[in-house]
């Protein structure tokens, strides 16, 4: 059984387009965090949320854990190419060791 | 200054033999662990090293082992390969152990194939 269910697996879009990923569990999780990784690159930190209900934003992403820290999203506004990659939700338990869910692989269309 | 850096960054084997991928953390960062990623999937756990011992270990078999040198860089070894070793393997590291607001930094991996 996955910790950490993502969804959709693939969405392609055109550019300009809006999209939404989902990371969800039935567990609750004190942190959670995304993450992009490119081909043939290792994964890139993107955001930490800690707080239930807490929003955040980098330019035209906006990140969201959901009120009971048992699911987050992702909303990209405007997608551009730059922004194709895979987009990983991860989780760390204990201290030491960081759980993955499998990603979400966004094209976006020229 | 340098990221983490990984060598070699591909990588032929045949069933059977082993293999030493090695890793070069960030300078002044005292913690490597190291990931396993399968095609399609995402990267899992195997390893962690924090001041030259072992403080975590994945669901992985004893074929897999490391080490943590004097200057923090890392070896993984996988002894024995099977077919179903191949995969990316990432290096990671981090200024501490654990801490709630550790950062890890992800090198760009070692693409084993086994075959």
């Amino acid at each position: 059984t996955q910790l950490l269910e993502q969804s959709p697996q693939f969405l392609s879009i055109q550019e300009g387009e809006n999209l939404t990923v989902y990371c969800n569990s039935s567990s609750v999780f004190s942190s959670l965090q995304w993450y992009r990784q490119e081909p043939g690159e290792g994964p890139v930190l993107l955001v930490t949320v800690v707080t239930g209900g807490e929003v955040k934003k980098l330019k035209r992403l906006t990140f969201q854990f959901g009120d009971a820290r048992k699911d987050s999203s992702l909303h990209i506004t405007a997608a551009q190419p730059g922004d194709t990659g895979l987009y990983l939700c991860a989780v760390k338990l204990g201290s030491y060791q960081l759980t993955f869910g499998k990603g979400t692989k966004l094209s976006v269309i020229p | 200054d340098a990221g983490v850096t990984q060598s070699p960054t591909h990588l032929i084997k045949t069933r059977g033999q082993q293999v030493t991928l090695r890793c070069s953390p960030i300078s002044g960062h005292k913690s490597v662990s190291w990931y396993q990623q399968v095609l399609g999937q995402g990267p899992q756990f195997i390893f962690q090293y924090y001041e030259k011992e072992e403080r975590g270990r994945g669901n992985f078999p004893d074929r897999f082992s490391a080490r943590q040198f004097p200057n923090y860089s890392s070896e993984l070894n996988v002894n024995a390969l099977l077919l179903g070793d191949s995969a990316l393997y990432l290096c990671a590291s981090s200024l501490e152990r654990g801490s709630f607001n550790t950062e890890a930094f992800f090198g760009q991996g070692t693409r084993l194939t086994v075959v």
